[in-house]
């Protein structure tokens, strides 16, 4: 049974440009999170997606956005990269966004520096 | 909006002799909390979770934790600390609206 996976493990990009990181939840599972986790910090949550829907938002700007596939798979985008955007990515999946109880399963995480 | 506290950047046990780490907790409503724990360069692992019932709640690698409802604490405690349980360790919470809301870490080194 594969766990989450998160392509690319790492990535530098300058800043000003575009990124997109890619996740494929754990099976079975059909909701998938995002999170940035800047270093010595705890995962700041960026957005929910659920049924290829946006269902929560965090404290992030427009420029990060994001996108779910029927088969639950996922994307982060972030346009015009800031120094500050500069972490390690988080995926994480769940079954369904209305049970609270149930853990969240994550990912290795794609570490991104912006130069 | 709900919040983890973890006091402590960094707990030093000796291999053998019993951990905890702690953590507070303020949220609306019933709270869902867990720990996970994060090995260098690698995402992070689910431990364990309390969510009714028994306030002593047992998890994987012989972790548990205490929940304590009015001092709205949950402690990550093991009786018998092991030098591979060396990592950063954080506490979360799930209120009401569903989102997971994490601790800053705290680094626990087990010393041989």
């Amino acid at each position: 049974d594969a766990g989450v996976t998160q392509s690319p493990t790492h990535l530098i990009k300058t800043r000003g440009q575009q990124v997109t990181l890619r996740c494929s939840p754990k099976s079975g599972h059909d909701t998938v999170s995002w999170y940035q986790q800047a270093l010595g910090q705890g995962p700041q949550f960026i957005f929910q997606y659920y049924e290829e829907e946006e269902r929560q938002r965090g404290n992030f700007p427009d420029r990060f956005s994001g996108h779910q596939f029927p088969n639950y798979s996922s994307e982060l985008n972030v346009n015009a990269l800031l120094l500050g955007d500069s972490a390690l990515y988080l995926c994480a999946s769940s079954l369904g966004t209305s049970r609270r109880h149930y853990e969240q399963y994550f990912g290795p995480g794609t570490r991104l520096t912006v130069t | 909006a709900q919040s983890v506290a973890q006091p402590e950047d960094q707990v030093n046990v000796a291999e053998g002799n019993p951990l905890t780490v702690k953590c507070t907790y303020s949220v609306s409503g019933n709270p869902y909390l867990f720990w996970y724990v994060q090995y260098p360069n690698r995402g992070l692992q689910f431990l364990l979770k309390y969510i009714t019932g028994d306030n002593l709640v047992k998890g994987s690698y012989g972790f548990e934790a205490e929940f304590n409802k009015s001092q709205t604490s949950f402690h990550l405690k093991k009786p018998s600390a092991l030098v591979s349980d060396s990592a950063l360790y954080f506490c979360a919470v799930r209120g009401g609206d569903s989102t997971l809301t994490f601790g800053k870490g705290t680094m626990l080194l087990v010393s041989p």
